[in-house]
C-alpha cells in the first residue's frame, strides 16, 4: 500500500535556526513527490516537485532533496514568515491521485 | 497568474440537505482533482476527471457525486449530509508536469 509519513509533526525555531524536515515513503513505482506548505484554513500551495533519485531544487530558504525512500525539506536561516503546515505527497504512476503524509507544523519565533 | 477558484467559499447547512461545490481550474489545465481535508487531517483524495470523463476515484462516499463540464469547471454534489462531513473541501487542478495547484477551499459545516 502507498504511504507517505512525515517527521517530525511539529518543529519549533528560532529564527535564523536552520533544519530539516523528513518525508518517508512507500509507493508502487514513484511518478512524482511534491512538497506543498499550507497555512491554516487556506489551500495549500505548491513548492516542488521531484521525479527521481538524487535530485535537488531549491527556492529561497527552501531546498528539496530525494533518495529512493525519502525526501527532506531544508530550511536554512528560516523567518517567522515561514511558519506554516509542510506537506509531502506522492503520485504513483498507476494512479493520477496524491497521497499526503500528515505534516510538519513548523512555527519560527523571532 | 490565474488559480484555481472555488465557489462558495463557505457553506453552512443542516444534516440530510443537499450541498453543491464548484470548482474553476487553471486555464489549459484539462485534469481537475477533489480533496477532504478534515481538522487537523491531511487531504483525502475524493475523485478525478479528465476531459470531462472520470479518471480516479478515492474513497468518495456513495452520497456525493461530480461532474466536469464542457468548459472545465467541475461541481461536487453532496446529499444527505452528515456531521461527518464538515470539512475542507479542495479543488485541484494539473499542469502538464503533473503538478496539482489547490484552489483555496471551500469550508463545509453540517450542523
Amino acid at each position: 500500500e502507498d504511504q507517505v509519513t512525515q517527521s517530525p509533526e511539529a518543529l519549533r525555531l528560532q529564527e535564523g535556526e536552520s533544519s530539516s524536515l523528513n518525508c518517508s515513503y512507500t509507493v508502487s513505482g514513484l511518478r512524482g513527490l511534491f512538497w506543498y506548505r499550507q497555512d491554516p484554513g487556506k489551500g495549500p500551495e505548491f513548492l516542488f516537485t521531484l521525479y527521481s533519485a538524487g535530485e535537488e531544487k531549491e527556492k529561497e530558504r527552501l531546498k528539496a532533496t530525494l533518495t529512493k525512500k525519502e525526501s527532506f525539506l531544508h530550511i536554512t536561516a528560516p523567518k517567522p514568515e515561514d511558519s506554516a503546515t509542510y506537506l509531502c505527497a506522492v503520485q504513483a504512476f498507476n494512479t493520477d491521485k496524491l497521497i499526503f503524509g500528515t505534516g510538519t507544523r513548523l512555527q519560527v519565533f523571532p | 497568474a490565474a488559480g484555481v477558484i472555488q465557489s462558495p467559499r463557505h457553506l453552512i447547512k443542516e444534516k440530510r440537505e443537499t450541498a453543491t461545490l464548484k470548482c474553476y481550474p487553471i486555464p489549459r489545465h484539462d485534469t481537475v482533482y477533489w480533496y477532504q481535508q478534515g481538522p487537523g487531517q491531511d487531504p483525502q483524495f475524493l475523485i478525478s476527471f479528465y476531459e470531462k470523463m472520470q479518471s480516479d476515484k478515492g474513497s468518495i462516499p456513495d452520497r456525493f457525486s461530480a461532474q466536469q463540464f464542457s468548459d472545465y469547471h467541475s461541481e461536487l454534489n453532496m446529499s444527505s449530509l452528515e456531521l461527518g462531513d464538515s470539512a475542507l473541501y479542495f479543488c485541484a487542478s494539473r499542469d502538464p508536469t503533473d503538478t496539482q495547484y489547490f484552489g483555496p477551499g471551500t469550508r463545509l459545516t453540517v450542523l
